[in-house]
């Protein structure tokens, strides 16, 4: 059984601030992972993708990978209220008949 | 611009009642899943679908069953619906390439 893990919050910062989001998964045959963003009241879009070991970036965006530790991370530099939603972690590997799962997602809330 | 469209955004029904909920994609995704979503509890697989007429259970597929009779449409039945399905029901399409899910909008049921 596939397990992701993230805190479910919510995560609150002050707009302008570092936001932090994590997530561990326990299938080393992950090899790449997804973040997905959901708004309160609408369906998950995808906002990041990161396959490698390290950073990558995107705008304000970071994903963090670590493979060694299972861990991966999304930083959100210079956070805005619009930010605010739930963020969803998934762990994918190459092949159609991978089946998607989905860590609980993190509430942040990004106040002015 | 890529779409899944499922068919009802909201619906109301009574314990007992037989519900259809339908998917339609346009990227011809061979893979498709359903998902449930409440509280809490995140993002639940219900069912999924590598290809037409081939179906496969997820986590939670009890009370549920799926038809694909044509690439482009999942459905979701429940053939007697009860009041702990009330949540939103979520469909999705893969890109088998990427692994990327493209959401539908959802469809908020309640069952009375």
């Amino acid at each position: 059984q596939k397990e992701v893990e993230q805190n479910s919050g919510p995560l609150s910062v002050p707009e302008g601030a570092i936001a932090s989001l994590n997530c561990t998964y326990s299938d080393r045959g992950s090899q790449s992972f997804f973040w997905y963003r959901q708004y309160s009241g609408k369906s998950p879009e995808l906002i990041m993708f990161i396959y490698s070991n390290g950073d990558k970036e995107d705008g304000r965006f970071t994903a963090q990978l670590n493979k060694a530790s299972q861990y991966v991370s999304l930083l959100i530099r210079d956070s805005q209220p619009s930010d605010s939603a739930t963020y969803l972690c998934a762990p994918h590997a190459s092949g159609g008949s991978y089946i998607p799962t989905f860590g609980r997602g993190t509430s942040l809330i990004v106040h002015p | 611009d890529v779409k899944v469209t499922q068919s009802s955004r909201y619906l109301v029904k009574r314990t007992g009642e037989k519900v259809f909920l339908e998917c339609v994609q346009d990227m011809d995704h061979e893979n498709m899943f359903w998902y449930r979503q409440d509280p809490g509890l995140g993002l639940r697989l219900i069912y999924f679908s590598y290809d037409v007429k081939m179906k496969e259970k997820g986590d939670i597929p009890e009370g549920y069953s799926v038809s694909r009779e044509k690439k482009e449409r999942f459905s979701l039945i429940l053939e007697s619906a009860s009041t702990n399905q009330t949540s939103m029901y979520l469909c999705a399409s893969r890109r088998v390439d990427t692994g990327e899910l493209f959401f539908g909008e959802g469809s908020r049921l309640t069952v009375l």
